[in-house]
């Protein structure tokens, strides 16, 4: 059972390149979600997708994009990279706002990008 | 909105000594309350939740937590650490009817021999 799986695990760019985050759940989740983690600040929300073909906006979205075209994969876009984007980043799904539900969260391995 | 706060950034603890680590909430709506744990170079993974029911909740690893309502607290114990519970702990809040998982700040515990 793969859970949540990150790609890759380690990536440096330079200062106005793009990538892409790849992130991938097979639990059937229709919510999954982007966050970065710095030290002091603890996880923060950048995006996030309720189900295929809906994202929405977290706490810090700028400088990021995030489609979802299947349940299975949201990956995180980033158009031109500064330093300011140095973090590592987290993928997380869930069944999250079903109150029938289990909400817990999986989470990937994380990705830890360095921009210089 | 809501809001996570979790007041220690680090705690040192001695060995098989317990350990509180706090947190504090804000929401005008009722919320799941969850902690969860990272060892060093890992994602992060569920100790325990809250959903509804009983306010004292029991986690793996021997952790537990009780909710508060009047103090809007979810605080995390443990009555004997282990060098093995070092790690950051991060509390963290979802809206019943939403779908946004806030996360505190995290504490850093570090358990000394």
């Amino acid at each position: 059972n793969a859970g949540v799986t990150q790609t890759p695990k380690f990536q440096v760019l330079k200062t106005g390149q793009s990538m892409t985050l790849q992130c991938a759940q097979d639990m059937n989740h229709e919510y999954m979600s982007w966050y970065r983690q710095d030290p002091g600040m603890g996880l923060r929300l950048i995006h996030y997708s309720v189900g295929a073909g809906i994202t929405d906006q977290g706490e810090v979205p700028n400088g990021y994009n995030v489609s979802r075209s299947t349940t299975e994969d949201f990956p995180l876009r980033l158009l031109s990279a500064a330093p300011s984007q140095t973090s590592v980043y987290f993928c997380a799904s869930s069944s999250a706002g079903r109150l029938d539900m289990n909400t817990e969260a999986f989470f990937g391995q994380g990705t830890r990008l360095t921009v210089v | 909105a809501q809001s996570v706060t979790q007041l220690d950034s680090q705690v040192p603890v001695f060995e098989e000594a317990p350990v509180e680590l706090r947190c504090n909430y804000s929401s005008s709506v009722s919320v799941y309350l969850f902690w969860y744990v990272q060892y060093p170079n890992q994602g992060l993974q569920l100790l325990l939740k809250y959903l509804s029911g009983s306010t004292l909740v029991k986690g793996i690893n021997g952790f537990e937590a009780e909710f508060n309502k009047s103090q809007t607290s979810f605080h995390l114990r443990k009555p004997s650490v282990h060098i093995s519970d070092t790690a950051e702990y991060f509390c963290a809040v979802s809206v019943m009817s939403y779908d946004k998982v806030i996360f505190g700040p995290g504490t850093s515990l570090s358990v000394i021999p």
